[in-house]
Order: C-alpha cells, then structure tokens, then sequence
C-alpha cells in the first residue's frame, strides 16, 4: 500500500525551467491516468489524461509520460510559470470495475519567478 | 465559466454534532460525488449519486454519513455524529456523464471538528 504523511513530496524550480512532476501507481489493471493540478483554496482540476494503451500524450504545455513497464506516471510541464504552482496528483481509473478517479498522494510544485 | 458552489467554506462543530455540507452542482450535470482531503494528504472518494441513489460509495462512507439531493439544485452530505478524525477538507463534485472525465470541483468546506 501506498504510505501517507503530513508532508507532500515538494519540487522547487525556476520560472522558464521545465518541471516533471512523477507518480507511481499501484494497480497495473488501471484504465486510465489523470493529472489534476489543486491551486490553493480550490478543489483539483483535471489537466490531462492518458490510456493505459498510450506512452505519451500532450497536451498545451504539458505532456504526460507512462511507463507500464515499472508502473510510473510523469508530467512534464514546459516553461514553467509563477501560476503553474500547484499541488499536482495523479488518479487511476478503471481498476476493480470502477470509473471513479483514485488520487495519489500529491506533489507540490513551488515556481520561483 | 460554471462552477460547482459549495458552502459553508469553513464550518467548525463540536465533537458529537451533526453538520450538513451544501453543494449547488453545475445545472445541467446529472453525476454527483463527494470527496474528501484530510490535510497535507490525497483526495479520497466517499460516494457518487445519480438518479436520486447512491451508485457507488467508499469504505469511509460509513453509516455515519448519508447524502441527499432536496431539490432540483442542491446535493447535500450530511455527518450524523462528527469524531476529531472527520476534520478534513470536504469537495463536491459533477459532471455531465458517468465515468472519470469531465468533473467540475468546487472550492470545498473545510470541517474543523472540536
């Protein structure tokens, strides 16, 4: 299982860099990966998904990375901004039967300008 | 833009009460689900609803929790006898279609349970 803490896993950069933000996730029967980015006081917001048959998807700024093989999700996000700074999670769907998103634990990007 | 509306935005009840979340989903979205954060952690499912019944719920969502749909705008989640463990971050969300794309979060109630 997967372990929790009070503390989010944290990634510091500097405005124009680029980011990647990774997942691992634990159920290999996954149908579906989604990145949500939660802005503070606000709930998540879907960014960008993948199927499970996919390696690579992208988006506008941003390109999500699956590697089934060690079961690892990454997200990319190019030329970094002050308002990219977000706490990022990735869910799985589709294990089990169920459509419903299950979240990660979350990783907080920091962007410095 | 639509936004799902949630209220109160900070509700603080004692250990024992009752509290009711509110959520007015967008109109013409049809699924409704409940999360909830505990803080500095991951956003956990509770239940979804549609069709006036629950269709799909979580281990957390207990017999302590229940949902309800009053109207034809509100989506409630109501916590029969609140426990220090129930302090968390509370999200509504809907969408248009069943399955995981096309959810619309509101900003959340954060319950503080004294």
């Amino acid at each position: 299982g997967e372990s929790v803490g009070l503390h989010l896993p944290t990634l510091s950069v500097q405005e124009g860099d680029n980011s990647i933000i990774n997942c691992a996730y634990s159920n290999s029967a996954s149908d579906y990966f989604i990145w949500y980015k939660q802005e503070s006081g606000k709930g998540p917001q879907f960014i960008i998904d993948i199927r499970s048959n996919m390696d690579k998807r992208q988006g506008q700024r941003v390109t999500v990375l699956l590697n089934k093989t060690v079961k690892h999700l990454s997200l990319q996000i190019a030329a970094t901004q002050p308002g990219d700074s977000a706490v990022y999670f990735c869910a799985e769907v589709g294990s089990g039967g169920s459509y419903i998103p299950t979240f990660g634990r979350g990783t907080s990007l920091i962007v410095h300008p | 833009e639509p936004e799902v509306t949630q209220t109160p935005s900070h509700q603080v009840t004692q250990m024992g009460q009752e509290v009711i979340l509110r959520c007015v989903p967008i109109s013409n979205h049809l699924y409704f689900y409940w999360y909830r954060q505990i803080l500095g952690q991951k956003v956990e499912f509770l239940v979804s609803f549609y069709n006036n019944e629950i269709s799909e719920k979580s281990e957390i969502f207990d017999d302590q929790f229940s949902v309800e749909r009053p109207d034809g705008s509100n989506f409630t989640l109501k916590i029969r006898s609140t426990k220090l463990e129930d302090s968390a971050m509370y999200f509504c969300a809907s969408s248009v279609e069943a399955g995981p794309f096309g959810y619309t979060f509101g900003s959340g109630t954060r319950l503080t349970v004294v």
